[in-house]
């Protein structure tokens, strides 16, 4: 069965950084696109990075572009997401997801939680 | 303010008929695939419907999408308690290259 595990997650303060990972297991995670998405405490959900299966294309919400960066590693089928510049308002549920396809997310992680506070 | 514009709540009885809407633009619903998702209280997001009315394995048939133009509707029949939840659009966007969510539907099983 499709698992995914995130990882990485804690309080940083404000121009901080950190790194989530994402583990992959129970389908080939070299052949899928990758997604991460975050939802602030209390609100909805926001989409945060897209990378495709080869690593050769990646997209970014306008709120985190130029300070994360997303990657992965299909040798040890995981993916990353290194957030720099961290700002109070990053802080959120990470939730690492698979592309089904048609850029659906059909399978998430049970989230990560990321505070970034003084 | 989310790309994607949805009601902030809904709500119905059991067995009732209950939709939410979803409404964007050309760049995004008018272009792409909807996607709906359910997220229960403390839980991650779950898929129910994706590109063109369909349904994952094991959501059940209660469940379906349509779409026409700039917008889109999520309708669930036969209500049940379980229902309750949170209930969220989302599109690729052309013009933004990426994936847009709408803020959210509140339903509630009276």
């Amino acid at each position: 069965q499709v698992q995914l595990v995130e990882s990485g997650g804690g309080v940083v303060q404000p121009g901080g950084s950190l790194r989530l990972s994402c583990a992959a297991s129970g389908f080939t995670f070299s052949r899928y696109d990758m997604h991460w998405v975050r939802q602030a405490p209390g609100k909805g959900l926001e989409w945060v990075a897209f990378i495709r299966y080869d690593g050769s294309n990646k997209y970014y919400a306008d709120s985190v572009r130029g300070r994360f960066t997303i990657s992965r590693d299909n040798s040890k089928n995981t993916l990353y997401l290194q957030m720099n510049s961290l700002r109070t308002e990053d802080t959120a549920v990470y939730y690492c997801a698979k592309d089904g396809g048609s850029r659906q997310f059909d399978y998430w992680g049970q989230g990560i939680l990321v505070t970034v506070s003084s | 303010q989310s790309v994607l514009t949805q009601p902030p709540s809904a709500s119905g009885t059991p067995g009732q008929r209950v939709t939410i809407s979803c409404s964007g633009s050309s760049s995004n619903i008018g272009s792409n695939s909807v996607n709906w998702y359910q997220q229960l209280p403390g839980t991650a997001p779950k898929l129910l419907i994706y590109s063109k009315n369909q349904r994952p394995s094991g959501v059940p048939d209660r469940f379906s999408g349509s779409k026409s133009g700039t917008s889109a509707s999520l309708a669930i029949s036969g209500l049940q308690s379980e229902d309750e939840a949170e209930y969220y659009c989302a599109a690729w966007d052309d013009r933004l290259n990426g994936v847009v969510f709408g803020g959210g539907t509140k339903l509630t099983v009276l």
